[in-house]
């Protein structure tokens, strides 16, 4: 098992602004994966990241949105940037192939 | 493409009473598939999971078996209690080759469990 934690936990964040989230692993992994859960619904991957290589974003996501940083295999960061209220979510760290864990999340509200 | 379904709810039961949270899949290969649950408050944590086809798994009393002729993936529980109050998350992960996978979650059923 791998324990996660993320910061912030929750912010409140105003338009036009971004935020940087957080995430560290208590083991070193060689995937992180970040995803986006908003109100009311379900999971949606936003974009995987090794370590050393540029991260690959899914389908609707790009990078000057969403820039993520993995510095080593402990440690990412995920930047939502220039926010709308249409970001507001919950932004969740994640790390394993089969049977991933997830962080405890990042709660996002954009006035 | 790939897809879960699972049931909408919110779902509310006495305490003891028996539960089932329906889901179905739809893959074109063979996927495994996931129960997950997330607590007030908390991250999504692994309940449980199944590889391959007729495979049970189980947890705290929870189980869900991989039924391929009906790709179905229901998870039951014979009691529940007040703790179990949560939502609970089917997923599957699919194989993109070279030990990646694909992830797909479906919308999520919470549960709310009284005393």
């Amino acid at each position: 098992s791998a324990v996660i934690s993320q910061k912030p936990s929750r912010d409140i964040c105003q338009r036009g602004t971004s935020l940087t989230i957080q995430c560290q692993v208590d083991s070193q992994v060689t995937m992180m994966f970040w995803y986006r859960q908003q109100p009311g619904q379900s999971l949606t991957l936003i974009a995987t990241a090794n370590q050393g290589s540029e991260a690959t974003y899914e389908s609707g996501f790009v990078i000057d949105k969403f820039p993520i940083s993995r510095p080593n295999l402990t440690f990412s960061t995920l930047t939502v940037s220039n926010m709308s209220p249409e970001d507001s979510s919950i932004y969740l760290c994640s790390v394993g192939e089969q049977g991933k864990f997830f962080g405890p999340g990042t709660r996002l509200t954009v006035l | 493409g790939n897809s879960v379904t699972q049931m909408e709810g919110p779902v509310t039961l006495s305490e003891e009473a028996f539960l089932t949270i329906n889901c179905t899949y739809t893959a074109t290969g063979y996927p495994s598939l996931f129960w997950y649950v997330q607590y007030p408050g908390e991250g999504l944590q692994l309940l449980l999971k199944a590889t391959k086809a007729d495979d049970k798994g189980s947890n705290k009393g929870f189980e869900a078996t991989y039924r391929k002729e009906t790709t179905s993936f229901h998870l039951e529980k014979g009691s529940v209690q007040v703790s179990d109050s949560a939502v609970y998350f089917c997923a599957l992960s699919d194989t993109l080759g070279e030990g990646t996978y694909k992830y797909i979650f479906g919308t999520g059923t919470r549960l709310k469990v009284l005393a």
